[in-house]
């Protein structure tokens, strides 16, 4: 069985830019949650979606959101990038038929902005 | 959120047991502990989880003190393959998937 799939791997962007991270969940699970992990905060919870419906948001500003399509797949947009959302981009998928599923992380996109 | 205390790193010899301890002491009901562990260069990777009982499974065991405010993640013989950051996480069942994430212990297996 395939696992998280996210792309890009990695990805340089200015100041000001906007930005599309892609995340392709394991076959069968609907729920797709995204992190951000910085060496300073470490792992912090971005949002969550489920069947194409956003469930959970984290304390991050507007400038970033994120959607679900019918096939689960999920993109997160960060938009006016600044130098401290360089980080690593986590999506995680899950079945949410129990709440206490684990979830399944990718590898990750790490974006760096200068 | 119910917050998780870890060491921020351990030592262990290859091939034997390491002892991952975690304190919950404000730990409720509705919590199950999770742990989690993430390999260099890697996403973090589901290890075990339970929530009053002691679970095993083929990675790990996970022993839970009797008031739920401290349990410890077992791996029975370490590899060079499990040094990793391991993250003790509460997971509230009304939460769905938002974890919270605390700084997690390091560990470090020397052949």
């Amino acid at each position: 069985k395939a696992g998280v799939t996210q792309t890009p791997r990695y990805l340089i962007k200015t100041r000001g830019q906007q930005v599309t991270l892609s995340c392709s969940p394991i076959s069968g699970h609907r729920s797709v949650s995204w992190y951000q992990q910085t060496p300073g905060q470490g792992l912090q919870f971005l949002f969550e979606y489920f069947s194409e419906t956003q469930r959970n948001k984290g304390n991050f500003p507007g400038r970033f959101s994120g959607r679900q399509f019918s096939n689960s797949r999920s993109e997160m947009n960060v938009s006016t990038l600044e130098l401290g959302d360089s980080a690593l981009y986590l999506c995680a998928s899950s079945k949410r038929e129990s709440t206490n599923s684990p979830l399944h992380f990718g590898n990750g996109t790490r974006l760096t902005v200068t | 959120d119910a917050k998780t205390t870890q060491p921020n790193s351990m030592e262990s010899n290859e091939e034997e047991p390491v002892h991952l301890p975690c304190n919950h002491s404000t730990i409720s009901g509705t919590d199950y502990i999770h742990w989690y562990r993430q390999l260099p260069s890697q996403g973090p990777e589901y290890v075990i989880h339970g929530l009053t009982s002691n679970v095993n499974n083929r990675m790990a065991s996970l022993a839970i003190a009797e008031d739920r405010k401290s349990s410890t993640l077992i791996l029975h013989r370490a590899t060079l393959r499990d040094a990793a950051v391991y993250y003790c996480i509460l997971r509230d069942m009304n939460a769905g998937n938002m974890l919270t994430f605390g700084g997690g212990t390091r560990l470090m297996v020397k052949p």
